[in-house]
């Protein structure tokens, strides 16, 4: 079993739903991030997170520390919020390396 | 204020050539991280550096895999004698102390 599971692993939608991406982790955490990554492009660091809600435009990321558990909503989505999703957390003690979901491919169609 | 800085964009090696990656972090980082993402894969961590020393290199592969990160210039993740299975995007990212992860463009290799 990953230390750290998301859901959906696909998921499609029609422009302007809402959206919401699941991530559990099973391992103590520092914080967690939520990643985007278009099809053959550079990864973009979203949000990081290590308690209730942050807010970026479209974007909103929640986390439950109590019960390991963070989402991603995206509100009024588009095409080009097409993309993988990945949540990665980060371990507590002296590294900082990310543990990596397996990634939501999220395609919005028109 | 420029973001992470990765070169190449793209590298293309024959077996048994030596693959060198680049990474300038962000202004005012002094932590660096290297992961790979293998065709069809997730992203897997690889090393986790500070000025002139690795702090964690779990993720390396024991053998053909080093990194650095000089007190002066970019970090250097190395591969020598590459083989096909080395193909992969390696993306690099840096951080100061405990705060986000900044991702760079990726260096995408193929070996032929």
């Amino acid at each position: 079993k990953n230390e750290v599971e998301q859901s959906p692993q696909n998921l499609t939608a029609q422009e302007g739903e809402f959206i919401t991406i699941n991530c559990s982790y099973s391992v103590g955490i520092s914080a967690l991030h939520w990643l985007q990554q278009h099809p053959g492009g550079g990864i973009v660091s979203l949000f990081m997170l290590s308690s209730g809600k942050k807010k970026h435009g479209r974007l909103i990321a929640t986390i439950n520390i109590q019960e390991k558990h963070s989402s991603l909503h995206i509100t009024a989505s588009h095409p080009r919020d097409s993309a993988v999703y990945t949540c990665a957390v980060l371990g507590g003690g002296a590294t900082n390396k990310l543990i990596f979901g397996t990634g939501t491919l999220l395609a919005v169609q028109p | 204020n420029a973001g992470v800085m990765q070169n190449p964009r793209h590298l293309v090696r024959r077996r048994g050539q030596e693959a060198r990656l680049r990474c300038s972090p962000m202004k005012g980082h002094s932590h660096v991280y290297w992961y790979r993402q293998l065709p069809e894969e997730g992203l897997k961590f690889m090393v986790y550096l500070q000025k002139e020393n690795i702090i964690d290199e779990s993720g390396m592969p024991k053998e053909r895999f080093s990194a650095e990160f000089p007190k002066e210039g970019p970090s250097i993740l190395r591969i020598q004698q590459v083989v096909r299975g080395d193909s992969a995007a390696y993306f690099c990212a840096s951080s100061s102390t405990n705060t986000q992860q900044f991702f760079g463009p990726g260096t995408r290799l193929t070996v032929l």
